[in-house]
């Protein structure tokens, strides 16, 4: 089976960093994707990783260690804009492109 | 990448009537999929849609209540069945890239 799980929400001020984790148990993996979701939205790409170490991109960073089964979602500088839900996704298995979900954590950035 | 348009953007539908919901992405690709959202949970897998073949159904899903359709590449379509109060959800459909996974911009159905 699959089960990916995710804090359910998490709040943080203007200018701060916030550290969004994800813990995977899944019987494949090929990669694992941070989506950023906005109430009402579709779900935007943030980044994707397969293999271990982190990918930063501008404000945005992932980390992945697949022997522990955990990545992170790193945001600096915080903007009231990001503001939302982030969903960790985990492909694998035998249907090529099938991603399975987290329950997403919904972070509030106060001013 | 792949860009995805979705018809109709929302509807709401009395229950006991269908909606069918369609899905066009602007490249040719092998497999897409359709996800429901209910409201305040994540995205759950309804099924994956192959051209020229029948749907695979995730548990939970049947097709006589999710039929779909993959006439081609670039096409699919959904249809919720003789919806409840229940399917009120965002459906999305998606499909693959090399390195991501693209979504349509959801359809949000109001079933009352």
């Amino acid at each position: 089976g699959q089960n990916i799980d995710q804090p359910t929400e998490m709040t943080a001020t203007e200018g701060a960093i916030v550290q969004i984790n994800c813990t995977y148990q899944t019987s494949g993996f090929n990669g694992l994707f941070w989506y950023q979701q906005h109430a009402g939205e579709a779900p935007t790409f943030l980044s994707y990783n397969v293999l271990d170490g982190l990918e930063e991109k501008g404000r945005f960073s992932s980390f992945l260690s697949r022997s522990k089964g955990y990545s992170y979602l790193l945001l600096k500088e915080l903007q009231m804009k990001d503001s939302a839900s982030y969903l960790c996704a985990v492909t694998g298995g035998s249907t090529l492109g099938r991603l399975y979900f987290g329950r997403g954590t919904q972070l509030t950035v106060w001013p | 990448s792949a860009v995805i348009s979705q018809k109709p953007s929302r509807d709401i539908c009395q229950r006991g009537t269908s909606l069918t919901i369609q899905c066009q992405v602007d490249s040719q690709v092998t497999m897409m999929f359709w996800y429901r959202q209910q409201p305040g949970q994540s995205l759950t897998l309804i099924a994956t849609a192959n051209q020229g073949s029948e749907a695979t159904y995730e548990s939970g899903f049947v097709i006589d209540k999710f039929p779909i359709s993959r006439p081609n590449l670039t096409f699919s379509t959904l249809t919720v069945s003789n919806m409840s109060p229940e399917d009120s959800s965002i459906y999305l459909c998606s499909c693959t890239g090399v390195t991501e996974q693209y979504f349509g911009p959801g359809t949000r159905l109001t079933v009352t």
